[in-house]
């Protein structure tokens, strides 16, 4: 498997609080990827970064930012959860991109927001 | 942005059989499509991709076919096992580096 891991893996908050998911890897791929998943929608992409500091939305961005300082990590933060963002989240990472290159997935964290 | 459709959502088959599973998408500039089997409460991994200059590609007892005028593209699953049930997702890649998912596949294979 490819060096990615996300942390936490599990977490429970509170509506209104924020929450800072990781992604950290180490294949220094340029490309890196949130997602989040929910039955019957798939997998959603969230946020994309294509190099340090470079970043872009994707389809559900509303609720989310992201920041990427270094190559290795890319991190998700909710600065006020709500209900609805209660979902799993995968970081996922490529080498190439939309360039034909395959995407390696985190193992996911499951976030609950009460 | 890319839309991507999968059909169906939910496929139930007899060990020995084969299983398709449908994507339509709707960018023509889309030009990678690969498939992702994701299993019980692990993560999505790659089991097989197409480039947009081919029209089938085969991988043991799994293969994909491409259709880029009518821009859909199918997974091709034979002599089913049970371990071959999981969930599975199509997606589509086109020039912004953006890789869009359909909303998966259900597989179960009934022993």
């Amino acid at each position: 498997d490819a060096g990615i891991t996300q942390s936490p893996r599990h977490k429970v908050t509170e509506t209104g609080t924020p929450v800072t998911l990781r992604c950290h890897q180490t294949e220094n791929h340029r490309y890196m990827y949130w997602y989040r998943q929910d039955p019957g929608h798939g997998l959603r992409l969230i946020h994309y970064s294509y190099g340090v500091k470079d970043t872009d939305k994707g389809e559900v961005s509303d609720g989310y930012s992201v920041s990427r300082s270094k190559t290795e990590d890319f991190l998700l933060t909710l600065e006020s959860a709500t209900s609805s963002q209660t979902s799993v989240y995968f970081c996922a990472i490529s080498e190439s991109g939309g360039n034909t290159g395959e995407l390696f997935f985190g193992e996911g964290s499951r976030l609950t927001v009460l | 942005g890319e839309n991507v459709e999968q059909h169906p959502s939910t496929l139930s088959v007899q060990e020995g059989d084969s299983a398709v599973i449908k994507c339509t998408y709707s960018d023509s500039a889309s030009n990678y499509f690969p498939w992702y089997k994701q299993e019980l409460g692990k993560r999505p991994q790659l089991i097989i991709d197409i480039r947009s200059n081919v029209g089938e590609k085969k991988d043991q007892r799994i293969a994909v076919t491409l259709n880029k005028t009518a821009k859909h593209f199918s997974l091709h699953i034979t002599e089913t096992q049970p371990e071959d049930s999981a969930v599975y997702f199509c997606a589509a890649i086109s020039t912004g580096n953006q890789f869009y998912f359909g909303t998966g596949t259900s597989l179960t294979v009934i022993p």
